[in-house]
């Protein structure tokens, strides 16, 4: 019920591709759902996130797609560049309890 | 200098031995976390804190155990180390308000326990 599966576990885009990284829940209270970004040696970072009240959010080239019947979130990067290349994480919390449950990560490879 | 800063950054050490992890912070963020990172299983909460006097298990946090020292101040210890243990560790900062607020990482430390 708290699991968030995220795939796929390791994607390899070309230079200017489209990159898209799906994420799925079953707890139906998750009510917020952030992607983090991790390069190597560092820290995640928090990247876009979303709430179920609305189905897209756009912010530059990343922008979430969410399908609150599916139960489905992803991340779409546009014209995805050698320096998207990173790990990805999906999380999703619910209410006032704000801890986030994570999903495995996805490592990202552009290829120039 | 980083907002949340994580000592040491890499540490090799024996099975048994105690071990402290360190995390101070500059953003005067009333809430720290502790996680591990392993591959292929994300990010795993271990204990979290909301204030120097509350203390909080998380999803793993047998073998752990934490110390809130001040508001800016949260450590992580590991008693007797296994190698199961061996994994990186980040901790992380939060800001009190609604769900939206973003959790800030420390780079991790990297720890092997042989």
């Amino acid at each position: 019920q708290q699991q968030v599966k995220q795939s796929p576990q390791s994607l390899i885009v070309q230079k200017g591709g489209i990159s898209i990284i799906n994420c799925a829940y079953e707890n139906t209270a998750f009510d917020y759902f952030p992607w983090y970004q991790q390069f190597p040696g560092k820290g995640p970072a928090l990247l876009i996130a979303i709430r179920p009240d609305v189905s897209e959010k756009k912010e530059g080239r990343f922008t979430i797609s969410f399908n609150k019947s599916a139960k489905q979130f992803s991340l779409h990067i546009m014209d995805s560049q050698p320096g998207d290349s990173a790990t990805y994480f999906c999380a999703a919390s619910e209410g006032s309890n704000y801890q986030l449950i994570w999903g495995a990560g996805t490592k990202l490879i552009i290829k120039p | 200098d980083a907002d949340v800063t994580q000592t040491p950054r890499n540490r090799i050490t024996k099975t048994g031995k105690r071990i402290m992890l360190e995390c101070s912070q500059t953003k005067g963020h009333d809430r720290m976390y502790w996680y591990r990172q392993d591959p292929g299983l994300g990010l795993r909460l271990i204990y979290y804190s909301f204030d120097v006097k509350d203390i909080n298990k998380g999803e793993i946090s047998d073998g752990y155990s934490v110390s809130r020292q001040a508001q800016a101040k949260f450590s992580l210890s590991l008693e007797s180390a296994i190698p199961n243990q061996t994994a990186l560790y980040f901790c992380a900062t939060r800001g009190k308000g609604p769900g939206n607020q973003p959790q800030h990482f420390g780079d991790g430390t990297r720890l092997s326990i042989l």
